[in-house]
């Protein structure tokens, strides 16, 4: 089956302009999830949705960081006035949700390498 | 969460077992040992993870001493497709699952060549 999607891929934006990054979930899946992953170094939390709830957002580097999603499946990073320190791989990753004593395995998606020149 | 130590690169040969050494000393009685693999250009993929002494899939094998301060991660037989970078995490039963979010350090990053 389809597993998790991000567009796009590959995104260049110039110091001070906004950005919107796009996940797709694998249907069905509950939990969603954003990390950053900055070169060489392992991936790191931005935040996590619940359905269309998001119930974390501690990761979120600064209040130009916002994410969305309205109707609990699709999911939507913004990033407002990007700085070169912005630039990164954005990963996004789902998994199923419901009984708590049940693991869960994350799926992620290929990510979005974003650019700040 | 107890912290990981593991080295950051290794190089191996293609026919070659891979053994990476995961270090956690402080590993709590309730933590599990679970490895990820994250391809160039991809996310990370669950790969295995263990509680005690071996556990085994079609991708890799977990080595778990009885003292649980160290584990390791064995790749038989490696391909160039095995060239990724391996990152070990520790947590409960249910970290990294759908009730939160994983913490991953830097990884192991192997290097297989012909």
């Amino acid at each position: 089956g389809a597993g998790v999607s991000q567009s796009p891929r590959y995104k260049v934006a110039k110091r001070g302009q906004d950005v919107a990054l796009r996940c797709d979930p694998i249907s069905g899946h509950v939990s969603l999830f954003w990390y950053q992953q900055a070169l060489g170094q392992g991936p790191e939390f931005l935040t996590y949705f619940q359905n269309e709830a998001q119930l974390d957002k501690s990761g979120l580097p600064s209040d130009r960081f916002f994410a969305e999603r309205p109707e609990g499946s699709v999911s939507t990073l913004k990033i407002q006035r990007t700085q070169q320190e912005d630039s990164a791989v954005y990963l996004c990753a789902s998994s199923l949700w419901g009984d708590p004593g049940t693991y869960y395995e994350q799926y992620f998606g290929p990510g979005t390498r974003l650019t700040v020149t | 969460l107890a912290k990981t130590t593991q080295p950051i690169s290794m190089d191996s040969y293609e026919g070659q077992e891979v053994n990476i050494t995961c270090s956690h000393n402080n590993i709590a009685t309730n933590d599990y040992i679970t490895w990820y693999q994250q391809f160039p250009s991809q996310g990370p993929r669950f790969i295995i993870q263990g509680y005690k002494t071996k556990v085994t899939n079609e991708v890799a094998s977990l080595f778990i001493p009885a003292d649980r301060k160290s584990s390791t991660l064995s790749l038989p037989r490696v391909s160039l497709s095995d060239t990724a970078v391996y990152y070990c995490l520790v947590g409960d039963r249910y970290y990294g699952g759908s009730q939160g979010n994983l913490i991953f350090g830097k990884g192991t990053k192997l290097s297989v060549k012909p």
